[in-house]
């Protein structure tokens, strides 16, 4: 069955601060992972995308990483601020013939002054 | 601007009532979704309509009928639901089903509350 877990399922952090946040997965066969923003009333916007031969990739003070081979993927925060309080969801592609999304649960990240 | 709106962003309503959620994308999409986001559970994907074509449906119950008269124009009525039906309803648009890696630009949902 595919499976999208993420962890923490919550975080507080002290802005300026740097966190990372955690997505395994078990989807196959493996197409991308997403990484989506999800501000409080809001619908999810992305982040970035990984794809199988893609190691790192960075938007702004967003960097995510991909592991193929262990199924993890991850999603850094480099100087934290409050505009960052959000949901953060993992969600991954697999490359069938429906290209089915599986989506984690989310990591909810408040951040404080 | 997210290029997908939904109306109304809230709506309240009692399980005898009949509603209907509206999604309008201007994006120049071809396929729609349906997604139900409750507390602490992942997206759900409800419907997938692909150039104005069902092809999906994720076992949703039936007190939820979705409409699409075109590609840019996506509705989901409502019916005697349950109080468990209460949730986030997100719509969401891409290029088209299964397309590379395209993402899904969502709306920012109908909060529906049932009494």
């Amino acid at each position: 069955k595919n499976q999208v877990e993420q962890s923490p399922q919550s975080l507080i952090i002290l802005e300026g601060k740097n966190c990372t946040l955690q997505c395994n997965y078990t989807v196959s066969p493996f197409s991308n992972l997403r990484w989506y923003k999800q501000d409080t009333g809001r619908g999810p916007v992305s982040l970035t995308i990984m794809t199988f031969s893609e190691n790192t990739k960075s938007n702004g003070r967003y960097t995510a990483t991909l592991d193929a081979d262990t199924k993890q993927s991850s999603l850094h925060i480099t100087a934290s601020q409050l505009s960052d309080s959000a949901s953060y969801i993992c969600v991954v592609r697999s490359n069938n013939a429906g290209n089915m999304l599986t989506f984690g649960g989310g990591t909810r990240l408040m951040v404080k002054p | 601007e997210t290029g997908v709106t939904q109306t109304p962003r809230h709506l309240v309503m009692g399980m005898t009532n009949k509603k209907s959620l509206k999604c309008e994308q201007h994006l120049g999409h071809n396929a729609m979704y349906w997604y139900k986001q409750s507390a602490k559970k992942p997206l759900e994907l409800m419907f997938v309509y692909n150039f104005k074509e069902q092809t999906e449906n994720n076992s949703v119950p039936s007190r939820f009928s979705p409409e699409c008269p075109n590609s840019s124009h996506l509705f989901l009525h409502l019916h005697t639901l349950q109080p468990e039906d209460s949730a986030l309803y997100l719509c969401a648009s891409s290029q088209e089903v299964g397309v590379g890696n395209q993402p899904q630009h969502f709306g920012d949902g109908t909060r529906l509350s049932i009494l």
